[in-house]
């Protein structure tokens, strides 16, 4: 089984200053990793994602996402952020057992302030 | 259409009534999601399609819910004798094929009274 921990259910944030949004996971197998995104009033999309290869993953709008294995992490982070840039982060783990689906974590709301 | 679409948007029901949701993938998306979300809460997985058959339901919290789809398209998420419980945001997904990114529909949040 699987599992994504989110510790912050919520990150506010100055315009331009960095943001790191945590996500630990557990699993017992090769693993695939996702950041969404959910802006308000809009259906989930897709950040970035981590299949295999290196380890540090450029997404859209600016974010990165680096793998770290041996601490079973997928942190986003991103430089300078935005009020644009205000909305609910889901990380997802899948893995390759022939269990398709995507678990999410339970999501961080950053809420960036002017 | 160009991209996934739920319907309805809004559904506001009695408990003990069924409910029907409907999800219409991406044109040409072989695999599809039913995932719930909770107010507060991550989203939970229900059941996954690959084609008309679903490999993982898993996800499905009881014997109430029921999905199916055909044409290898458009699905149906049933809950039957829905309870209070059941509130939450349905939202549907497709994607290419497994592993690929997944396209999220907006999602049809249900109100059990």
């Amino acid at each position: 089984a699987q599992s994504v921990t989110q510790l912050d259910s919520q990150v506010p944030v100055f315009e331009e200053a960095p943001v790191e949004l945590r996500c630990n996971y557990s699993s017992s197998v090769s693993v695939y990793l996702f950041w969404y995104v959910q802006y308000p009033n809009q259906g989930l999309q897709l950040l970035l994602k981590y299949l295999s290869g290196s380890t540090l993953v450029k997404g859209i709008n600016g974010f990165e996402a680096e793998f770290n294995k041996r601490q079973t992490s997928f942190h986003l982070r991103k430089p300078s952020v935005h009020i644009s840039d205000t909305a609910e982060y889901f990380c997802a783990v899948s893995d390759d057992t022939g269990r398709r689906a995507l678990t999410f974590g339970s999501g961080t709301r950053l809420q960036v302030q002017p | 259409g160009a991209g996934v679409s739920q319907s309805p948007s809004n559904k506001v029901t009695e408990k003990g009534k069924d409910v029907e949701l409907r999800c219409d993938p991406i044109s040409g998306h072989t695999a599809l999601y039913w995932y719930r979300q909770s107010l507060g809460q991550g989203l939970e997985f229900l059941i996954y399609f690959q084609g008309n058959s679903a490999p993982d339901k898993s996800g499905l919290p009881s014997d109430r819910f029921s999905a199916e789809r055909t044409g290898g398209s458009v699905s149906t998420l049933t809950i039957q004798r829905t309870q209070q419980e059941d509130s939450a945001v349905y939202l549907c997904a497709s994607s290419l094929t497994e592993y690929e990114k997944l396209f999220f529909g907006s999602g049809t949040q249900l109100s059990v009274l």
